[in-house]
């Protein structure tokens, strides 16, 4: 029953590799999110999806690229992954673009090494 | 732009306490604003809202006030517990854009 769904939970990878992670809402939201939370908690928007639309494509590096199938997925490919990437990642989805607030799935911890 | 800003933490407080953690926005719209709770290993979860002026925001014993005067949605809550240690957010909506603050971190004693 759970609300936003991302998997996986943990992901464990070497530099250089390519991964994806996937996010999943059954709310009938139109709108969902890709956010990083650094190791400060810092959270930083980096993608936003509006029925399938991009509307929101933060600066971040080319190697990131977010896939929308239909309005309920939103992936993360994040391609020759670097140390830096390590973080935890957050989908979100909301209606009415996040006025009455966003909805957030439990993470995905990425650490790259 | 817009932004965000809160009280650096962490906050440490005896169960029981009185709990304030401190926000401020600057805008150029009109901002609906937010509390979010993170609990450990966990993701964001709203805890309360306010969509205008003088809106009171209320959820589990929390409150926050939403101030255009003074710009500011303050947190606060009579009696903190062992279980509202966690990670709040302040945050505002504004023109279809999200701003996230920093982050309270909250450590309740027993």
């Amino acid at each position: 029953d759970t609300a936003v769904s991302q998997t996986p939970k943990y992901l464990v990878t070497q530099m250089g590799n390519d991964k994806s992670i996937k996010c999943e809402q059954n709310l009938g939201h139109d709108t969902m999110y890709w956010y990083k939370q650094d190791s400060k908690k810092f959270l930083k928007i980096m993608f936003s999806y509006n029925n399938k639309e991009l509307i929101i494509n933060e600066t971040v590096p080319n190697r990131f690229s977010p896939k929308s199938p239909d309005k309920a997925h939103l992936n993360l490919h994040i391609n020759s992954l670097e140390l830096g990437d390590s973080a935890v990642y957050f989908c979100a989805s909301s209606q009415d673009r996040g006025y009455h607030g966003y909805t957030f799935g439990s993470g995905t911890r990425l650490t790259v090494v | 732009g817009d932004s965000v800003t809160q009280m650096e933490g962490p906050v440490t407080l005896s169960e029981e306490a009185f709990l304030t953690i401190n926000c401020t926005y600057t805008a150029t719209g009109y901002p609906s604003l937010f509390w979010y709770v993170q609990y450990p290993g966990e993701g964001l979860q709203l805890l309360l809202k306010a969509t205008k002026a003088d809106d009171k925001g209320s959820n589990k014993g929390f409150e926050a006030t939403y101030r255009k005067e003074t710009t500011s949605f303050h947190l606060e809550k009579g009696s903190v517990q062992v279980s509202d240690s966690a990670v709040y957010f302040c945050a505002l909506i504004d023109f279809n854009k999200f701003y996230f603050g920093s982050g309270t971190k909250l450590n309740v004693k027993p």
